[in-house]
């Protein structure tokens, strides 16, 4: 099956600063690769997400780029706020058994 | 248009005991995905429901059974649960056209069971 990895686990930054953030996948056959947003006590909120004939993918502050070759996509924040502090997930779709894949997490805290 | 909800928030079973974990889908939803979030790490898919029939199913044993009902609502049962059960349950909605489809989840705020 799928394995997912992503790093780092924590990340600090400056408000206005940059962040990003790493993901692996092992299997070639996952297509699609969306990103969440998770606060604390709260769900995972769908931020933004990827699908695998697309390179980049831009909304507002946020980015996404994924390179199918070597298996890895990534999440750009810049500008960062106080308000992105939370936990991110990384996560790909196993197609053909339609199940997703959740990284570890990377606790982001942007200090003001 | 109404999001993910479940219910209950939280719950406190003893080992041994069974738990049915409820969830309704965004409106316009065909699908519901169950997984387990341990803490301190990603969701674990438990197993997918579309139109009523399950779709697809992680690495959980037979204890973890779900139903989907004909509104797209859903359930999550668990029989003789275990200390390691204890976990936030998440549900996640979308829209499928067919059948291992589905794309973009919305997920709801989740159910923190803890086992005893």
């Amino acid at each position: 099956g799928e394995n997912v990895e992503q790093h780092p686990s924590t990340l600090s930054v400056q408000e206005g600063d940059s962040a990003v953030i790493k993901c692996t996948y092992s299997d070639s056959a996952s297509n699609y690769f969306p990103w969440y947003k998770q606060e604390l006590g709260k769900g995972p909120q769908l931020i933004i997400d990827i699908r695998s004939n697309v390179g980049e993918k831009k909304d507002q502050r946020i980015a996404v780029t994924l390179n199918k070759t070597a298996k890895h996509f990534s999440l750009h924040i810049t500008e960062t706020q106080p308000e992105d502090s939370a936990v991110y997930f990384c996560a790909a779709l196993e197609d053909n058994f339609n199940k997703f894949y959740f990284g570890s997490g990377t606790k982001l805290n942007v200090k003001p | 248009e109404t999001g993910v909800t479940q219910s209950p928030t939280h719950l406190i079973k003893t080992r041994g005991q069974q738990v049915t974990l409820r969830c309704s889908s965004q409106s316009g939803h065909n699908t519901v995905s169950w997984y387990q979030q341990a803490l301190g790490q990603g969701p674990q898919f438990i197993f997918q429901y579309y139109r009523e029939e399950e779709n697809g199913r992680g690495n959980f044993p037979p204890r973890f059974s779900g139903l989907q009902f004909p509104n797209y609502s859903s359930e999550l049962n668990v029989n003789a649960l275990e200390l390691d059960d204890s976990a936030l349950y998440l549900c996640a909605s979308s829209y499928s056209l067919a059948p291992a489809s589905s794309y973009e989840q919305y997920f709801g705020p989740g159910t923190r069971l803890t086992v005893t």
